[in-house]
């Protein structure tokens, strides 16, 4: 089954604490996004992938990292989490050619993570 | 810039009642527009899509098309059922910018028994 898989999907973590959010992917896509989701914002792009090695900001990049040695994965990091941070996250994949206009995106299930 | 305006909720109806969400969009290249759907606990999944003037997507009963000349992508389903509870989401891609989705700002819809 097609799909992008994230981890954990709950997590309530503390100030300052670094933490990691795992996407896989098994559709061999190239690009790979991070989304987050704010009531009233809707989704906003932290970063996105186009490829291995291959990443760029997005509109709110601010106290994230991210990484792509392999072209399943595509994890988040947040070195030092703050409360403005709690949010609904997710992970998202796009096949095919990517300047195809009717392309669209998979998401993952979404990952809660509240910083206090 | 480019950007998605869709009505605020919740949008409260009854089973078999007439939907229509509404979505506008400002696009500074050629755009294509696509409606997904959030049911609770859940992804985003892709509901509709078009990619060109006066197109129109369809899936599970709903509807949307491409207007140019008004800039919106409307969402309709004619008879509502509970299941359709769910949030939706107005989204954009343009042309000299694939690398990126523009979301609304979600509507989300309680159909009553």
């Amino acid at each position: 089954e097609a799909q992008v898989t994230q981890n954990p999907r709950y997590l309530i973590t503390v100030t300052g604490k670094k933490l990691t959010v795992t996407c896989s992917q098994n559709m061999n896509h190239e690009y790979m996004s991070w989304y987050r989701q704010d009531p009233g914002l809707g989704l906003r792009q932290i970063y996105y992938s186009m490829n291995v090695e291959v990443t760029d900001k997005g509109d709110v990049p601010e106290g994230y990292k991210v990484s792509r040695k392999e072209k399943r994965n595509f994890p988040l990091i947040l070195e030092s989490p703050s409360p403005n941070q709690t949010s609904l996250y997710f992970c998202a994949s796009m096949g095919g050619t990517a300047t195809h206009s009717g392309n669209t995106i998979y998401f993952g299930e979404g990952s809660w993570l509240t910083v206090v | 810039g480019d950007s998605v305006t869709q009505m605020e909720g919740p949008v409260t109806l009854s089973e078999e009642a007439f939907l229509t969400i509404n979505c506008t969009y400002t696009a500074t290249g050629y755009p294509s527009l696509f409606w997904y759907v959030q049911y609770p606990g859940e992804g985003l999944q892709l509901l509709l899509k078009a990619t060109k003037a006066d197109d129109k997507g369809s899936n599970k009963g709903f509807e949307a098309t491409y207007r140019k000349e008004t800039t919106s992508f409307h969402l309709e389903k004619g008879s509502v059922q509970v299941s359709d509870s769910a949030v939706y989401f107005c989204a954009l891609r343009v042309s000299y910018n694939f690398n990126k989705f523009y979301f609304g700002s979600g509507t989300k819809l309680n159909v009553k028994p």
